[in-house]
């Protein structure tokens, strides 16, 4: 069926320091591929997508690529911030016909930067 | 619009009792989606509703979820005889594309 493994936390960072979450899937057919962001306290949020082979997903100074070769959706920023400290999900999401399109998470990873 | 908007935002009750939560989608979104999220899990796919019918139950699902979605607007979660194992964040999105979605803070519901 279809997963996401991502790396386990926590990670913990420098500020300036750069960050690199790895995030692999399995599935069938052509996946769209998301960075979900939690801080604490509140809900999920969409950081980036990318729904086809080679998109690079960009926000706020985060960019992950989707690679179809190596089944990968890495999420990178040159420098982290104090603020960026939160809990990040890679997940993704397999159409079909007539599917619900629904989100499969992986379990999270915590990022903790230290000034 | 302020978003998706899910009440109660904490729940606690005792094993056995019956608890209904609340979610308000973003107007003119037709998808909803309810998750369920443990702690230091991600979330977990429960059911869909497109505009007003239910058209996937996770097998999580046990017999005692039921959720219903009556006019294509908000839609209630509906737990009955509550057990402990029940203790989670339930989660609801909506989105008007495929794929991804816009979720709301979450209802936290302790199960004693």
């Amino acid at each position: 069926g279809n997963s996401v493994t991502q790396m386990e936390g926590p990670v913990t960072l420098s500020e300036e320091a750069f960050l690199t979450i790895n995030c692999t899937y399995t599935a069938t057919g052509y996946p769209s591929l998301f960075w979900y962001v939690q801080y604490p306290g509140e809900g999920l949020q969409l950081l980036l997508k990318a729904t086809k082979a080679d998109d690079k997903g960009s926000n706020k100074g985060f960019e992950a690529t989707y690679r179809k070769e190596t089944t990968s959706f890495h999420l990178e920023k040159g420098s982290v911030q104090v603020s960026d400290s939160a809990v990040y999900f890679c997940a993704l999401s397999a159409p079909r016909r007539g599917a619900t399109n629904k989100l499969i998470f992986g379990t999270g990873t915590l990022l903790a930067v230290q000034p | 619009d302020t978003g998706v908007s899910q009440d109660p935002r904490h729940k606690i009750t005792k094993r056995g009792q019956n608890v209904t939560f609340r979610c308000d989608p973003i107007s003119e979104h037709n998808r909803l989606y309810w998750y369920r999220q443990t702690l230091g899990q991600g979330p977990e796919f429960l059911t869909y509703f497109q505009n007003e019918a239910q058209l996937e139950k996770s097998r999580l699902l046990s017999d005692r979820f039921s959720a219903e979605r009556p006019k294509g607007s908000f839609s209630t979660l509906e737990i009955q005889r509550t057990e402990q194992g029940d203790s989670a964040m339930y989660l609801c999105a909506s989105s008007l594309e495929v794929g991804g979605g816009f979720f709301g803070p979450g209802t936290r519901l302790t199960v004693l």
